[in-house]
């Protein structure tokens, strides 16, 4: 099947920097990627979503500016959380979308721990 | 609007036996119906899907679904679990009639499977 990056797996920040995680396709093109947010023990809550060339649609109550998100090619986007907080502390999950003939799947990264102290 | 219910927050069963995962969902047009497995600290893996065709989809690792459109279910079953087979499913719905093509996850089953 298709996969799809997630860097860095792990990362500490400290409060009031900002984070930059990449999701990237490797070997397929994503015209649109997905950026998720996973407390423990829940299901993902979608962030927005990722457009290549243009701007990312957000979700209800999702900051737009805290939470960057970049679509710079058909197989990266990068999620960059800024001047980051504990509360922002969570699981980070992208996918990606593949389109075949048989129709749309979505694949995912394997995510990214965010740990703000 | 679209919609995903997983009425089971943990399934219990013994190595060999059969598993089954409950998924119902809630779409106004026809439903593009996935089933993913995250295991500890993973992303999530894809293990099927239904679009269109035959109800019972194969999947990946001996999983299958059945689409049955009168009760709206896409149930996972897997005819022997594996200990290995312990983790995080999440089903999963996208209304063909949305923009965006946006996935609604249901709660999640975590499965444990006993020796």
């Amino acid at each position: 099947g298709a996969v799809v990056s997630q860097h860095p797996s792990w990362v500490i920040c400290k409060s009031g920097t900002s984070v930059k995680i990449e999701c990237r396709s490797l070997d397929f093109q994503a015209t649109t990627m997905f950026w998720y947010r996973q407390f423990p023990k829940q299901s993902l809550m979608l962030m927005a979503t990722s457009n290549e060339g243009s701007k990312a649609t957000y979700e209800q109550g999702v900051e737009k500016d805290k939470f960057l998100i970049n679509h710079a090619s058909l197989t990266l986007s990068t999620l960059t959380v800024t001047s980051a907080h504990p509360e922002d502390s969570s699981f980070y999950i992208c996918s990606a979308m593949f389109q075949t003939n048989s129709g749309n799947t979505i694949y995912f990264g394997e995510g990214s721990w965010l740990t703000v102290v | 609007a679209q919609s995903v219910a997983q009425p089971e927050d943990q399934v219990n069963v013994a190595e060999g036996n059969p598993l089954t995962v409950k998924c119902t969902y809630s779409v106004s047009g026809n439903p593009y119906l996935f089933w993913y497995v995250q295991y500890p600290n993973r992303g999530l893996q894809f293990l099927l899907k239904y679009i269109t065709g035959d109800n019972l989809v194969k999947g990946s690792y001996g999983f299958e679904a059945e689409f049955n459109k009168s009760q709206t279910s896409f149930h996972l079953k897997k005819p022997s679990a594996l200990v290995s087979d312990s983790a995080l499913y999440f089903c999963a719905v996208r209304d063909e009639k949305a923009a965006g093509n946006k996935l609604t996850f249901g709660g999640g089953t975590r499965v444990l499977v006993k020796p």
